[in-house]
């Protein structure tokens, strides 16, 4: 059985779209991340949510916009997507937010803006 | 802010040792070591936390120096399927909101 899930697995689609990745653990963990991977591999936290609850909004567009409508459950929505949005995204959950708790990632979503 | 990976890069024959550093500027609570294979996600190989202590897996084990700040990936023997990219993550400790901080990477090969 999947631990993190995401979908879809690829997403193409025009600049100005608006586009939502979803994800789904069934770890019964706590909190769930967004990050964000681009072309030169560097993987950079987007976004935390701790039983539904923001914690971590990184300096991000505001065309980005998480959702979480239970703990198993976060959503990434993006409007008006930029060429710039093209990378990789993973999803990751963790029991907790402490410095100990250890982080699992989703298999990714490779976005790509055209 | 980012922690320093060295090296960037390293090529290996099947059998041989590698060590991958993760260095800080700032002082932390524990470092995540994971393994990308291209395409894939990354994978959670280990946690160091603080107290300095070393842990192992198979072949592959760590260490964290808390006064140096910094972490230490040791590959033993390599095997083909160590290849991949290298990614420790780093936690201050201050926040509590589970914030890792990861650095740029290293990429491993191992050739046969």
């Amino acid at each position: 059985d999947t631990a993190v899930s995401q979908t879809p697995k690829y997403l193409v689609t025009q600049m100005g779209n608006d586009k939502s990745i979803k994800c789904e653990q069934n770890l019964g963990h706590d909190t769930m991340y967004w990050y964000k991977q681009d072309s030169k591999k560097f993987l950079k936290i987007m976004f935390s949510y701790n039983n539904k609850e923001l914690i971590i909004n990184e300096t991000v567009p505001n065309r980005f916009s998480p959702k979480s409508p239970d703990k198993a459950h976060l959503n990434l929505h993006i409007n008006s997507l930029e060429l710039g949005d093209s990378a990789v995204y993973f999803c990751a959950s963790s029991l907790g937010t402490g410095w100990w708790d250890t982080q699992y990632f989703g298999p990714g979503t490779r976005l790509t803006v055209l | 802010q980012q922690p320093v990976q060295s090296p960037q890069a390293v090529i290996l024959r099947e059998g041989e040792d590698a060590v991958i550093n993760c260095s800080s500027s700032k002082a932390l609570y524990s470092v995540h070591w994971y393994r990308q294979k291209h395409g894939e996600a990354p994978v959670f190989l280990m946690i160091l936390l603080k107290g300095g202590e070393q842990k192992g897996h198979e072949k592959i084990s760590a260490s964290f120096n808390e006064k140096k700040q910094q972490s230490s990936l040791y590959l033993t023997a390599s095997q083909l399927s160590y290849s991949g990219t290298y990614f420790c993550g780093t936690d201050k400790g201050s926040s509590n909101t589970g914030k890792l901080i990861f650095g740029q990477g290293t990429t491993l090969q191992v050739k046969p």
